[in-house]
């Protein structure tokens, strides 16, 4: 099925660094959304972004809504170790149906 | 307020055999949808209730089938599973009819033997 280019698709850092991940696609969407899962869980709603060149913060992650409505990046400033897990973008157009990224795993060292 | 809740959590059948995963979703939320998250694919739309109709359907045989009932929750029915139907079953609502942001419940491990 369809889905966003996500990336990047690992990644392994420090704790306290940044991290910057973003989805694009051919496509447009009226909403972005972010979502963290852990292992076995569902999916967590991070952010939401409904309008283009909407910047949103909640916390340390921060996410924006690109001005084409093709693409969406998520920050998380200071990591720590419970920011280990794995980010999904989706987007939706208004049919019920979110389409996702492949999903973005971050792990982070004490 | 209670999120989106799902049963059973895990489920244990054999290939041929029929399965029913239900979903409660959060409270005034009108909107139900279904996803499989199986190894390696990734999260995929299976359907969107909505009032009691489906609303949308995603790519998956027609032995995939549910029904939302007058109270919001939903029934996802998989009939004659197949080993590859393996997955985690994930179901989200929503307050409003496809264009508002899905919380997500914790899923249906189903395991097909």
């Amino acid at each position: 099925g369809q889905q966003l280019n996500q990336s990047p698709q690992s990644m392994f850092i420090q704790e306290g660094e940044d991290v910057s991940m973003n989805c694009t696609s051919s496509s447009i969407f009226n909403t972005w959304l972010w979502y963290k899962q852990d292992p076995g869980e569902g999916p967590v709603l991070l952010i939401a972004l409904y309008k283009a060149g909407e910047l949103t913060s909640n916390g340390r992650l921060t996410a924006q809504f690109g001005i084409t409505r093709k693409d969406s990046f998520l920050n998380i400033s200071a990591s720590i170790p419970s920011d280990v897990g794995i980010y999904f973008c989706a987007g939706l157009r208004g049919t019920g149906k979110l389409i996702f990224g492949q999903g973005t795993t971050l792990q982070v060292k004490p | 307020e209670a999120g989106v809740t799902q049963s059973p959590t895990h489920l244990i059948k054999t290939r041929g055999q029929q399965a029913t995963l239900r979903c409660s979703p959060i409270s005034g939320h009108t909107s139900v949808y279904w996803y499989q998250q199986a190894l390696g694919l990734g999260l995929q739309f299976l359907l969107w209730y909505d009032e009691g109709e489906e609303r949308n359907r995603g790519n998956f045989p027609p032995r995939f089938s549910g029904r939302q009932f007058p109270n919001y929750s939903s029934e996802l029915n998989v009939n004659a599973l197949e080993l590859e139907d393996s997955a985690l079953y994930l179901c989200a609502s929503s307050p409003r009819t496809g264009v508002e942001t899905q919380y997500f419940g914790p899923g249906t491990r189903l395991l097909v033997l």
